[in-house]
């Protein structure tokens, strides 16, 4: 069956210092990657996605991911994080089953940032 | 800011009152998608209308009542609540359900308490 893991529930970084939020997924075939970010009372907003072609996407924000097909992998990198990043992320993929086509959801990682 | 709109931002009710969620897009996408929230969780799917009709329905109590008047609304109707049924309620709108190279753009909620 499909999934998303995402490993980490917490995360806490100081301003500035890089990140890389991890994201597996067990798919059969060749994935649709997604990452979203939600702030506090708000909706989720597209950070990036993958479908083909170069596996090391450009996103909003200062955001990029590189899909790893041999590590069933997606993860979410920045390279410097500002106060404003703090978030939860969420990861997806999306899917067919049974002809339906559906986004499965990872349970999100929450980000502090420091000051 | 986001291109889907959703109405109210908040919502209380008691378990015998009748109230209605409402959302808008006008990107001009032809699939339409009902989440739930709860906190500190995944977004959990609902409904999902294609072209008008509804296309999926994730077993979801009939106490919830998806309608999507046209193309660019979608409501959804609450009767008879349950305290439980606190949530974020997200609507979503993507370009294709059936197409998997089409991400999510999400509205930022309604934010339903039940009393």
């Amino acid at each position: 069956a499909q999934s998303v893991t995402q490993p980490d529930i917490h995360i806490t970084v100081s301003e500035g210092a890089s990140l890389e939020l991890r994201c597996n997924y067990s798919y059969g075939a060749t994935p649709y990657l997604f990452w979203y970010v939600q702030s506090p009372g708000q909706g989720l907003q597209l950070l990036l996605k993958y479908f083909s072609g170069d596996t090391l996407v450009q996103g909003i924000k200062g955001f990029e991911a590189e899909f790893k097909r041999s590590q069933s992998s997606f993860n979410l990198r920045k390279p410097s994080v500002h106060w404003s990043d703090a978030a939860e992320y969420f990861c997806a993929v999306g899917s067919i089953t049974s002809g339906t086509y559906k986004y499965i959801f990872g349970t999100g990682t929450r980000l502090k940032v420091l000051a | 800011d986001t291109e889907v709109t959703q109405t109210p931002k908040h919502l209380v009710m008691g378990m015998t009152n009748k109230k209605s969620l409402k959302c808008e897009q006008h990107m001009g996408h032809r699939a339409m998608y009902w989440y739930k929230q709860k906190a500190k969780k995944p977004p959990e799917l609902m409904f999902v209308y294609s072209y008008e009709k509804l296309s999926i329905n994730e077993s979801v109590p009939s106490r919830f009542s998806p309608e999507c008047p046209n193309s660019s609304l979608l409501n959804l109707h609450l009767h008879a609540l349950q305290p439980e049924d606190s949530a974020l309620y997200l609507c979503a709108s993507s370009q294709d359900v059936q197409g998997l190279n089409s991400p999510l753009h999400f509205g930022n909620g309604t934010r339903l308490t039940v009393t």
